[in-house]
């Protein structure tokens, strides 16, 4: 049971360029998020998933896309990378309703230079 | 909208010290509060929650309460441990939808000294 795993745990991108950070839980968890923290902001949400083939919006969607095609999957995209989406990505997931424990993932490290 | 406040850090103790971090929050209904704790290169992971009112949370030596009149849970150790050190969050989960949103305070860095 690996729980939460991202991949990559690192990366560094050019400014404009794409890429897409994997999120996999094995625990048939209904609800998966995506977040990033920032030094001092905390955990802010970027978007999330209630089930397979559905995504919300988070508090900072803008600039990332998301797609949620199998359960145990959640992807994050972005189509042109910024220097202010330098960060650390975090996934979590949880089996569902508010007083369910999320599960994290390790972090995934990005830097756009 | 939802929001936590977490006493801000960082804080260095000695070892053995008493510990309390102080949480408090703004949100409608009846929300669920969580500490979680992040140790180097690691993601969140979940230390104690509290689902209603007057609950008490408790895992490895610590404790929070779920205070409703002063809308706090703040978090406290007895005797803290170098292994202690890490960054903790206070976590409320929004009550008013179905999607189990978490709000996150912006972190408290504790170091223990031996």
């Amino acid at each position: 049971n690996a729980g939460v795993t991202q991949t990559p745990k690192f990366r560094v991108l050019k400014t404009g360029q794409s890429m897409t950070l994997l999120c996999a839980q094995d625990m048939n968890h209904e609800y998966m998020y995506w977040y990033r923290q920032d030094p001092g902001m905390g955990l802010r949400l970027i978007h999330y998933s209630v089930g397979e083939g559905t995504t919300a919006k988070g508090e900072v969607p803008d600039g990332y896309n998301v797609s949620r095609l199998k359960k145990q999957n959640f992807l994050l995209g972005l189509e042109s990378a910024a220097p202010s989406q330098t960060s650390v990505y975090f996934c979590a997931s949880t089996e569902g309703g508010n007083t369910d424990t999320q599960y994290f993932g390790p972090g995934t490290r990005l830097t756009v230079l | 909208g939802n929001s936590v406040t977490q006493m801000e850090g960082p804080v260095t103790l000695s070892e053995e010290a008493f510990l309390t971090i102080n949480c408090t929050y703004t949100a409608t209904g009846y929300p669920s509060l969580f500490w979680y704790v992040q140790y180097p290169g690691e993601g969140l992971q979940l230390l104690l929650k509290a689902t209603k009112a007057d609950d008490k949370g408790s895992n490895k030596g610590f404790e929070a309460t779920y205070r409703k009149e002063t809308t706090s849970f703040h978090l406290e150790k007895g005797s803290v441990q170098v292994s202690d050190s890490a960054v903790y969050f206070c976590a409320l989960s929004d009550s008013n939808t179905n999607a189990g949103k978490s709000t996150f305070g912006d972190g408290t860095t504790l170091t223990v000294k031996p």
